[in-house]
Parts: C-alpha cells; sequence; structure tokens
C-alpha cells in the first residue's frame, strides 16, 4: 500500500520569503500523479498544483512550484513570495496511475504566514 | 451554484437519529467520491462512485450508506452512529481516471458532524 508523509506538522514563515514543505511517499509504483491542495480554515480542500510521475519536468503554478525527485520519492512544494492569503494547511496527496481512484494523503502542514 | 457543494455544513446528532450528507457537483463529472477528515488521522476514502455504480468501498461500517441517484448527486445515509464518527465529511468529484488533467478531484467544503 502506498503511504504519504508529511515531517513538518506546523511551519511559518514571514510574509513576502519563500518556504518549501516537505512530502515524501513510498510506492512500488512506476507511473501515479502527485498533488498538493490547501484547506483553509473555510475547510474548502482546494487544488494547489499536480505533477505526473512520467514527467521529468517540475510542475508550476504561479508563486507554487515543486520539487519532485522520483528517485528519492520526495514532492516538496514551493511558495514564493507569500502571501497572508496562503496561510493553510497543506496536503501532500499521491494517486495511482491505473486502478484504485483514491487519494492518499499526509497529515498535513499548517502553514502559518507572519505579516 | 459552481463547483461542489455540500449540505448541511455543520450537524449534530444523536446516536439514535438518522440523518443524511447530501452533496452536488456542476462541474459536469462522473465520478463523486466520500471522504472523511478525523482530527488525529489523514484524510481517508470512504466510498467511490463512477458513472452512478459504487466501484470502491474502503471498509467502512454499515451504518454509514451511501446512494448515488445520478451523476451530480451523492448522499450519505447516517444511523445509530458513534461518538467516534464525530469528523468533516468531504465530497469530492472527478472525471473517471484516464480523462487527462479532468481526473483531478475537486472537493466541496465538507459537512462537520458531531455525535452526541
Amino acid at each position: 500500500a502506498q503511504t504519504v508523509t508529511q515531517s513538518q506538522p506546523e511551519m511559518s514563515v514571514q510574509e513576502a520569503e519563500t518556504v518549501t514543505l516537505s512530502c515524501t511517499y513510498d510506492t512500488s509504483e512506476s507511473d501515479y500523479y502527485l498533488f498538493w491542495y490547501k484547506q483553509p480554515p473555510s475547510r474548502q480542500m482546494i487544488l494547489v498544483i499536480r505533477q505526473e510521475a512520467y514527467k521529468q519536468q517540475n510542475a508550476t503554478e504561479n508563486r507554487f512550484s515543486v520539487n519532485f525527485q522520483k528517485a528519492a520519492k520526495s514532492f516538496s512544494l514551493k511558495i514564493s513570495d507569500s502571501q497572508l492569503g496562503d496561510a493553510a494547511m497543506y496536503f501532500c496527496a499521491y494517486r495511482s496511475f491505473q486502478g484504485a481512484q483514491k487519494l492518499v494523503f499526509g497529515q498535513g502542514t499548517r502553514l502559518t504566514i507572519n505579516p | 451554484e459552481t463547483g461542489v457543494t455540500q449540505t448541511p455544513r455543520h450537524l449534530v446528532m444523536g446516536m439514535t437519529n438518522k440523518k443524511s450528507l447530501k452533496c452536488e457537483q456542476h462541474l459536469g463529472h462522473n465520478a463523486m467520491y466520500w471522504y472523511k477528515q478525523s482530527a488525529k488521522k489523514p484524510l481517508e476514502l470512504m466510498f467511490v462512485y463512477n458513472f452512478k455504480e459504487q466501484t470502491e468501498n474502503n471498509s467502512v461500517p454499515s451504518r454509514f450508506s451511501p446512494e448515488c441517484p445520478n451523476s451530480s448527486h451523492l448522499f450519505l445515509h447516517l444511523h445509530t452512529l458513534q461518538p467516534e464518527d464525530s469528523a468533516l465529511y468531504l465530497c469530492a468529484s472527478s472525471q473517471p481516471p484516464g480523462a487527462g488533467d479532468t481526473d483531478t478531484q475537486y472537493f466541496g467544503p465538507g459537512t462537520r458532524l458531531t455525535v452526541l
């Protein structure tokens, strides 16, 4: 079974600075998807970024980018120019390329933005 | 309304009550999901429906009974719940796998359930 680990329960960063959230996963599959979701206090789980394992290029979405290291099974999220609205729980998730549709989530990292 | 909506947003019920959670998606998707988010555990999948048919049941107790009358609506019927069932219940939708970027799951705001 696949597992996802987020080793940082909490992180904080100064507004306008850059922060990196860590995620590692364990799988025996070669093809899969990885996601970062954000859950603000409103509780709505919002997709931040998606990465296909077969793509070597790291995904980017505006101020959000990932460092995908397939051999190391590492998938970190970098947030540049942090804004107050980035404060939320961030969840890393894994999904198989074929077969089961379920997302396997990590425990989450609570990100605080200091003004 | 847009995206995925869930009602009610909050629900308090006794262990002998029967209640239902409702989810509706306005994204034209054909797959819908129920997830449970407890305070001390990662989100965990409960059920998956594809084209109204249940395709995954993640060993969920029978006191949780899902229903998917069409591709836009998903219900979770609750009866004789336990206090440990108190959690945030999230609904999601997507296209079924293989549909490219559209098989990404989009979530609703959740129903906060408290069982007394």
